[in-house]
């Protein structure tokens, strides 16, 4: 069954400093990977994805991700934090498998502090 | 473009009564949409599956005839919150797949639900 993980609930920074929040999945087949954010009181809005072709993929915000598929990974990264990052990120990966659903992860609270 | 909307954006009802959720895209047509639960602070839980003109899917453990998801257009899918009880309190997202084969969703921006 396929699964996703996000290491470390929450992360906290410095503003100007690196984000990495880290997503590892299981899975059999090719993966369709995704990274979304969450304000409170919000829905999901996708920050980027991977489908296929170029292992590194550049999102909205400043955000990338790099899929790596000997480690099963898909971490998310910004090079300079900024206190509008402040969210709740969630990583998901979708089969063409199973009719397009998609399993989250438990999510990652970023916390930005000045 | 790939905007999804929810109507109500929040609503309170008495225990015993049924709510009644719309998620509709608006500038695309979705021949799929998605209805999730979110508790606080955790992640969203998969409810069902919802495609046009067929019966919901409903994942495991999610009681169908109280859930009761409606899919009549390729713009519009509603969720029935029937005899609501307190535990029913919860935030609800639904979210709409885009073009066939890209599987992303596009998500509304939730409704949240209590009930008293």
């Amino acid at each position: 069954a396929q699964s996703v993980t996000q290491l470390g609930s929450h992360v906290s920074v410095s503003e100007g400093a690196l984000v990495l929040l880290r997503c590892n999945y299981s899975s059999s087949v090719p993966p369709y990977l995704f990274w979304y954010v969450q304000y409170p009181n919000q829905g999901l809005q996708l920050l980027l994805k991977y489908t296929t072709g170029a292992t590194l993929v550049k999102g909205i915000n400043g955000f990338e991700a790099e899929f790596k598929k000997s480690e099963t990974s898909f971490h998310l990264t910004k090079p300079s934090a900024h206190m509008s990052d402040a969210a709740e990120y969630f990583c998901a990966v979708t089969f063409n498998t199973n009719a397009g659903k998609s399993t989250f992860g438990d999510g990652t609270t970023l916390t930005v502090k000045p | 473009g790939a905007v999804v909307s929810q109507h109500p954006s929040w609503v309170i009802c008495k225990s015993g009564t049924s709510v009644k959720i719309e998620c509709r895209s608006l500038d695309f047509q979705a021949t799929t949409m998605f209805w999730y639960r979110q508790f606080p602070k955790q992640s969203l839980m998969l409810m069902a599956t919802s495609n046009e003109g067929s019966k919901a899917t409903y994942e495991q453990g999610v009681e169908k005839d109280k859930f009761l998801i409606n899919h009549a257009s390729l713009t519009l899918s509603t969720l029935t919150v029937t005899s609501a009880h307190p535990e029913d309190s919860s935030f609800y997202i639904c979210s709409a797949r885009g073009l066939a084969g890209t599987y992303e969703q596009y998500f509304g921006p939730g409704t949240r639900l209590t009930v008293t």
